[in-house]
């Protein structure tokens, strides 16, 4: 049972153009929601988070959009730059209950940006 | 500022053997964490210790042990590998409150 799920195993985009990475998402108790980026042969690391008290998070060219009576967050990069080719995780948690940081991640994308 | 240090980075085991993964993290964190990666599967949890001294099981626990030995060092063991553990684990940590994790830079295991 796939708690959190990202449908797209990967994306192609053109260098200066916008980046959507979509995750979906059914525990109705998840309150806290997470992106992670990857390299190859490098563990993930943190990029942007959001609250479900917010709709909206952004830094820099990231900016999350959390819809919660959708069950959907996404992740803009905007514009996309070739360093941002890696691997995206969405995760997920209940910052509310004992999960004691416990995050449940989706499958990732794989994002290519082309020159 | 190393942050989590993982080793070995690689290893083959043979079916039956026994190997323990260690993890140690130098930024006074709290909590830790051992994640598998899986194609296809993201990273699921196995155990995590919400601090020292105490241990719990995730999501995919079977087949593994852990020791968070003081507030640096959790180590995972597979005691028995199998084929299925196939796979590159990642260890983590986080302060308290949410946040994100930060992670080592895995060891990729494989099972023969």
């Amino acid at each position: 049972d796939q708690q959190v799920k990202q449908n797209s195993p990967s994306l192609s985009v053109q260098e200066g153009r916008i980046s959507i990475l979509n995750c979906d998402y059914t525990n109705s108790m998840f309150d806290y929601f997470l992106w992670y980026k990857k390299y190859p042969a490098e563990g993930p690391t943190f990029l942007i988070s959001i609250s479900s008290i917010k709709d909206k998070n952004e830094d820099g060219r990231f900016t999350v959009f959390l819809n919660k009576s959708a069950k959907h967050l996404s992740l803009h990069i905007v514009p996309s730059q070739p360093g941002d080719s890696a691997v995206y995780f969405c995760a997920a948690s209940d910052a509310g209950g004992t999960s004691y940081g416990k995050l449940t991640f989706g499958q990732g994308t794989i994002l290519t940006v082309h020159p | 500022n190393a942050g989590v240090t993982q080793t070995p980075k690689f290893q083959v085991l043979k079916t039956g053997q026994s190997m323990t993964l260690q993890c140690a993290q130098d930024m006074n964190h709290n909590s830790m964490y051992w994640y598998r990666q899986d194609p296809g599967m993201g990273l699921r949890l196995i155990y995590y210790s919400a601090s020292e001294g105490t241990t719990d099981k995730g999501e995919v626990p079977n087949g593994y042990n852990v020791s968070r030995l003081n507030k640096r060092e959790f180590s995972l063991r597979l005691e028995s590998a199998a084929p299925s553990q196939t796979s590159v684990y990642f260890c983590a940590s986080r302060l308290t409150g949410m946040g994100g994790y930060t992670f080592g830079s895995g060891t990729r295991l494989t099972v023969v």
